[in-house]
Parts: structure tokens; C-alpha cells; sequence
């Protein structure tokens, strides 16, 4: 079946240092990913998305890159903040948000 | 402000109770989902609705049962509570079922529920 694995459920980062989340999944199909940021004690909240026919897409300060030939796609945030301290999940589905299949989850703490 | 509110925030429960999650959302959206999050797990979808009337059965929905008689409420009821169904519900919704094409997938706050 569908998994998603994430390369290190810790991250610890210096405030101002650029940080890289990983996530590789398995489903080959799955051509729509998204990336959300869930703080503690509150609900997810999207971050950015990217199809399958992209490799990479920039937001504010966040960058998400795809390599579908090992399924594996990044989130860059760059000069990371205190406020970005959280647990980020990524989501690949195909189809329909029912398919959506989400990992445990990165914890990132910013450090001053 | 607009978005989705969930009640209760937190509740304590006796098992074999039954109890109903109750989630509003104000935008008009179409497709609602409830997930379960536990530890370790990820978000796990339990059961979902594209529009009004109708409902799917998402990876875990034994025990968990859905309503969706209009577009902004979608109550999620376990008929007899177990231990096992101890964790925090997130309601969510989506202005189309068809993730990408119309915007995000937006979150509630959560119900923490603990069965005893």
C-alpha cells in the first residue's frame, strides 16, 4: 500500500540557517503533493502544493522540490524563524483530497 | 473570522457512550473530511463528503459514522466509544473534492477526545 516516510523526525536549526524537510513516498501515481505546517495544539495549515508536471515551485520564503524518478520531494524554508517551529507533513494524493495520504510528521525547532 | 469550528475542544468519555463531533464551516465549501490524529500515525481520514448528501468511507471509518444534510455541517458520531478511538479529530473541508483545483484543504482546531 501507500507510505510516506520521512528522512528524520527531528530537525533542529539555528535561527537565520536555511532548513531542508525531506519526505519520500511511494505511490508512483500520486501526482499532487502538499506540504502543511501543524503547531502545537492547533490544526494544520497548508503551505504549498506542487503537481507531478513541476519540479519545483517557490512561495515566501519556501521552496518545494519534486524528483519523481525517486519519489522524493523537499520543503526549503529559507533564513528560518522561531515562528516556524512546528511539526510539517507532507501529502501526496492523486485524484480527489480523500486520497491523500499524510507521514508522521517532521518536527523542526528553531533554536536563537 | 471565517474557517471551521469544531465542538467540543476537548471531552472526557465512558466507553460504550456515544458521542457526536460537530464541525461548521462558513465558506461554502463542498467536500468535508474527518481525520483522527495519533501519535506516530499521521493524519488518518475517517469518513468524507464531495457536496451535500452524499459520504465516503475514508482508510479507518469502523465505528465512526457521518452526516452531511447541508453544505456547512458535517457531525461525526461514534455510536459506542472504545478505548482505541482516544485521540484528536480534525475536521477539514475543501472548496472542490478534486485536490489542486480549487485552492487548499483547510483545518479546524481539533477535538481531543479521551475514552475511558
Amino acid at each position: 500500500g501507500e507510505s510516506v516516510g520521512l528522512h528524520l523526525p527531528t530537525l533542529s536549526v539555528q535561527e537565520g540557517d536555511n532548513s531542508i524537510i525531506n519526505c519520500a513516498y511511494s505511490n508512483s501515481a500520486s501526482d499532487y503533493f502538499i506540504w502543511y505546517k501543524q503547531e502545537s495544539g492547533k490544526g494544520p495549515q497548508f503551505i504549498i502544493d506542487i503537481r507531478s508536471n513541476m519540479d519545483k515551485r517557490q512561495g515566501q520564503r519556501v521552496t518545494v522540490l519534486l524528483n519523481k524518478t525517486v519519489k522524493h520531494l523537499s520543503l526549503q524554508i529559507a533564513a528560518t524563524q522561531p515562528g516556524d517551529s512546528a511539526v510539517y507533513f507532507c501529502a501526496p494524493g492523486g485524484g480527489g483530497y480523500n486520497k491523500l495520504i499524510f507521514g508522521a510528521g517532521t518536527r523542526l525547532a528553531v533554536h536563537p | 473570522i471565517a474557517g471551521i469550528t469544531q465542538a467540543p475542544t476537548s471531552q472526557i468519555l465512558a466507553a460504550g457512550r456515544r458521542m457526536t463531533l460537530r464541525c461548521t464551516q462558513d465558506m461554502r465549501h463542498n467536500a468535508m473530511y474527518w481525520y483522527r490524529q495519533d501519535l506516530g500515525l499521521g493524519l488518518r481520514l475517517i469518513h468524507y463528503s464531495n457536496t451535500a448528501g452524499t459520504t465516503g468511507k475514508g482508510e479507518v471509518p469502523d465505528g465512526y459514522s457521518v452526516s452531511r444534510a447541508n453544505t456547512d455541517d458535517f457531525p461525526l458520531t461514534l455510536a459506542s466509544a472504545v478505548p482505541s478511538q482516544t485521540s484528536v479529530y480534525f475536521c477539514a473541508s475543501s472548496e472542490s473534492g478534486l485536490a489542486g483545483d480549487h485552492g487548499e484543504l483547510f483545518f479546524g482546531e481539533g477535538s481531543r477526545l479521551t475514552v475511558l
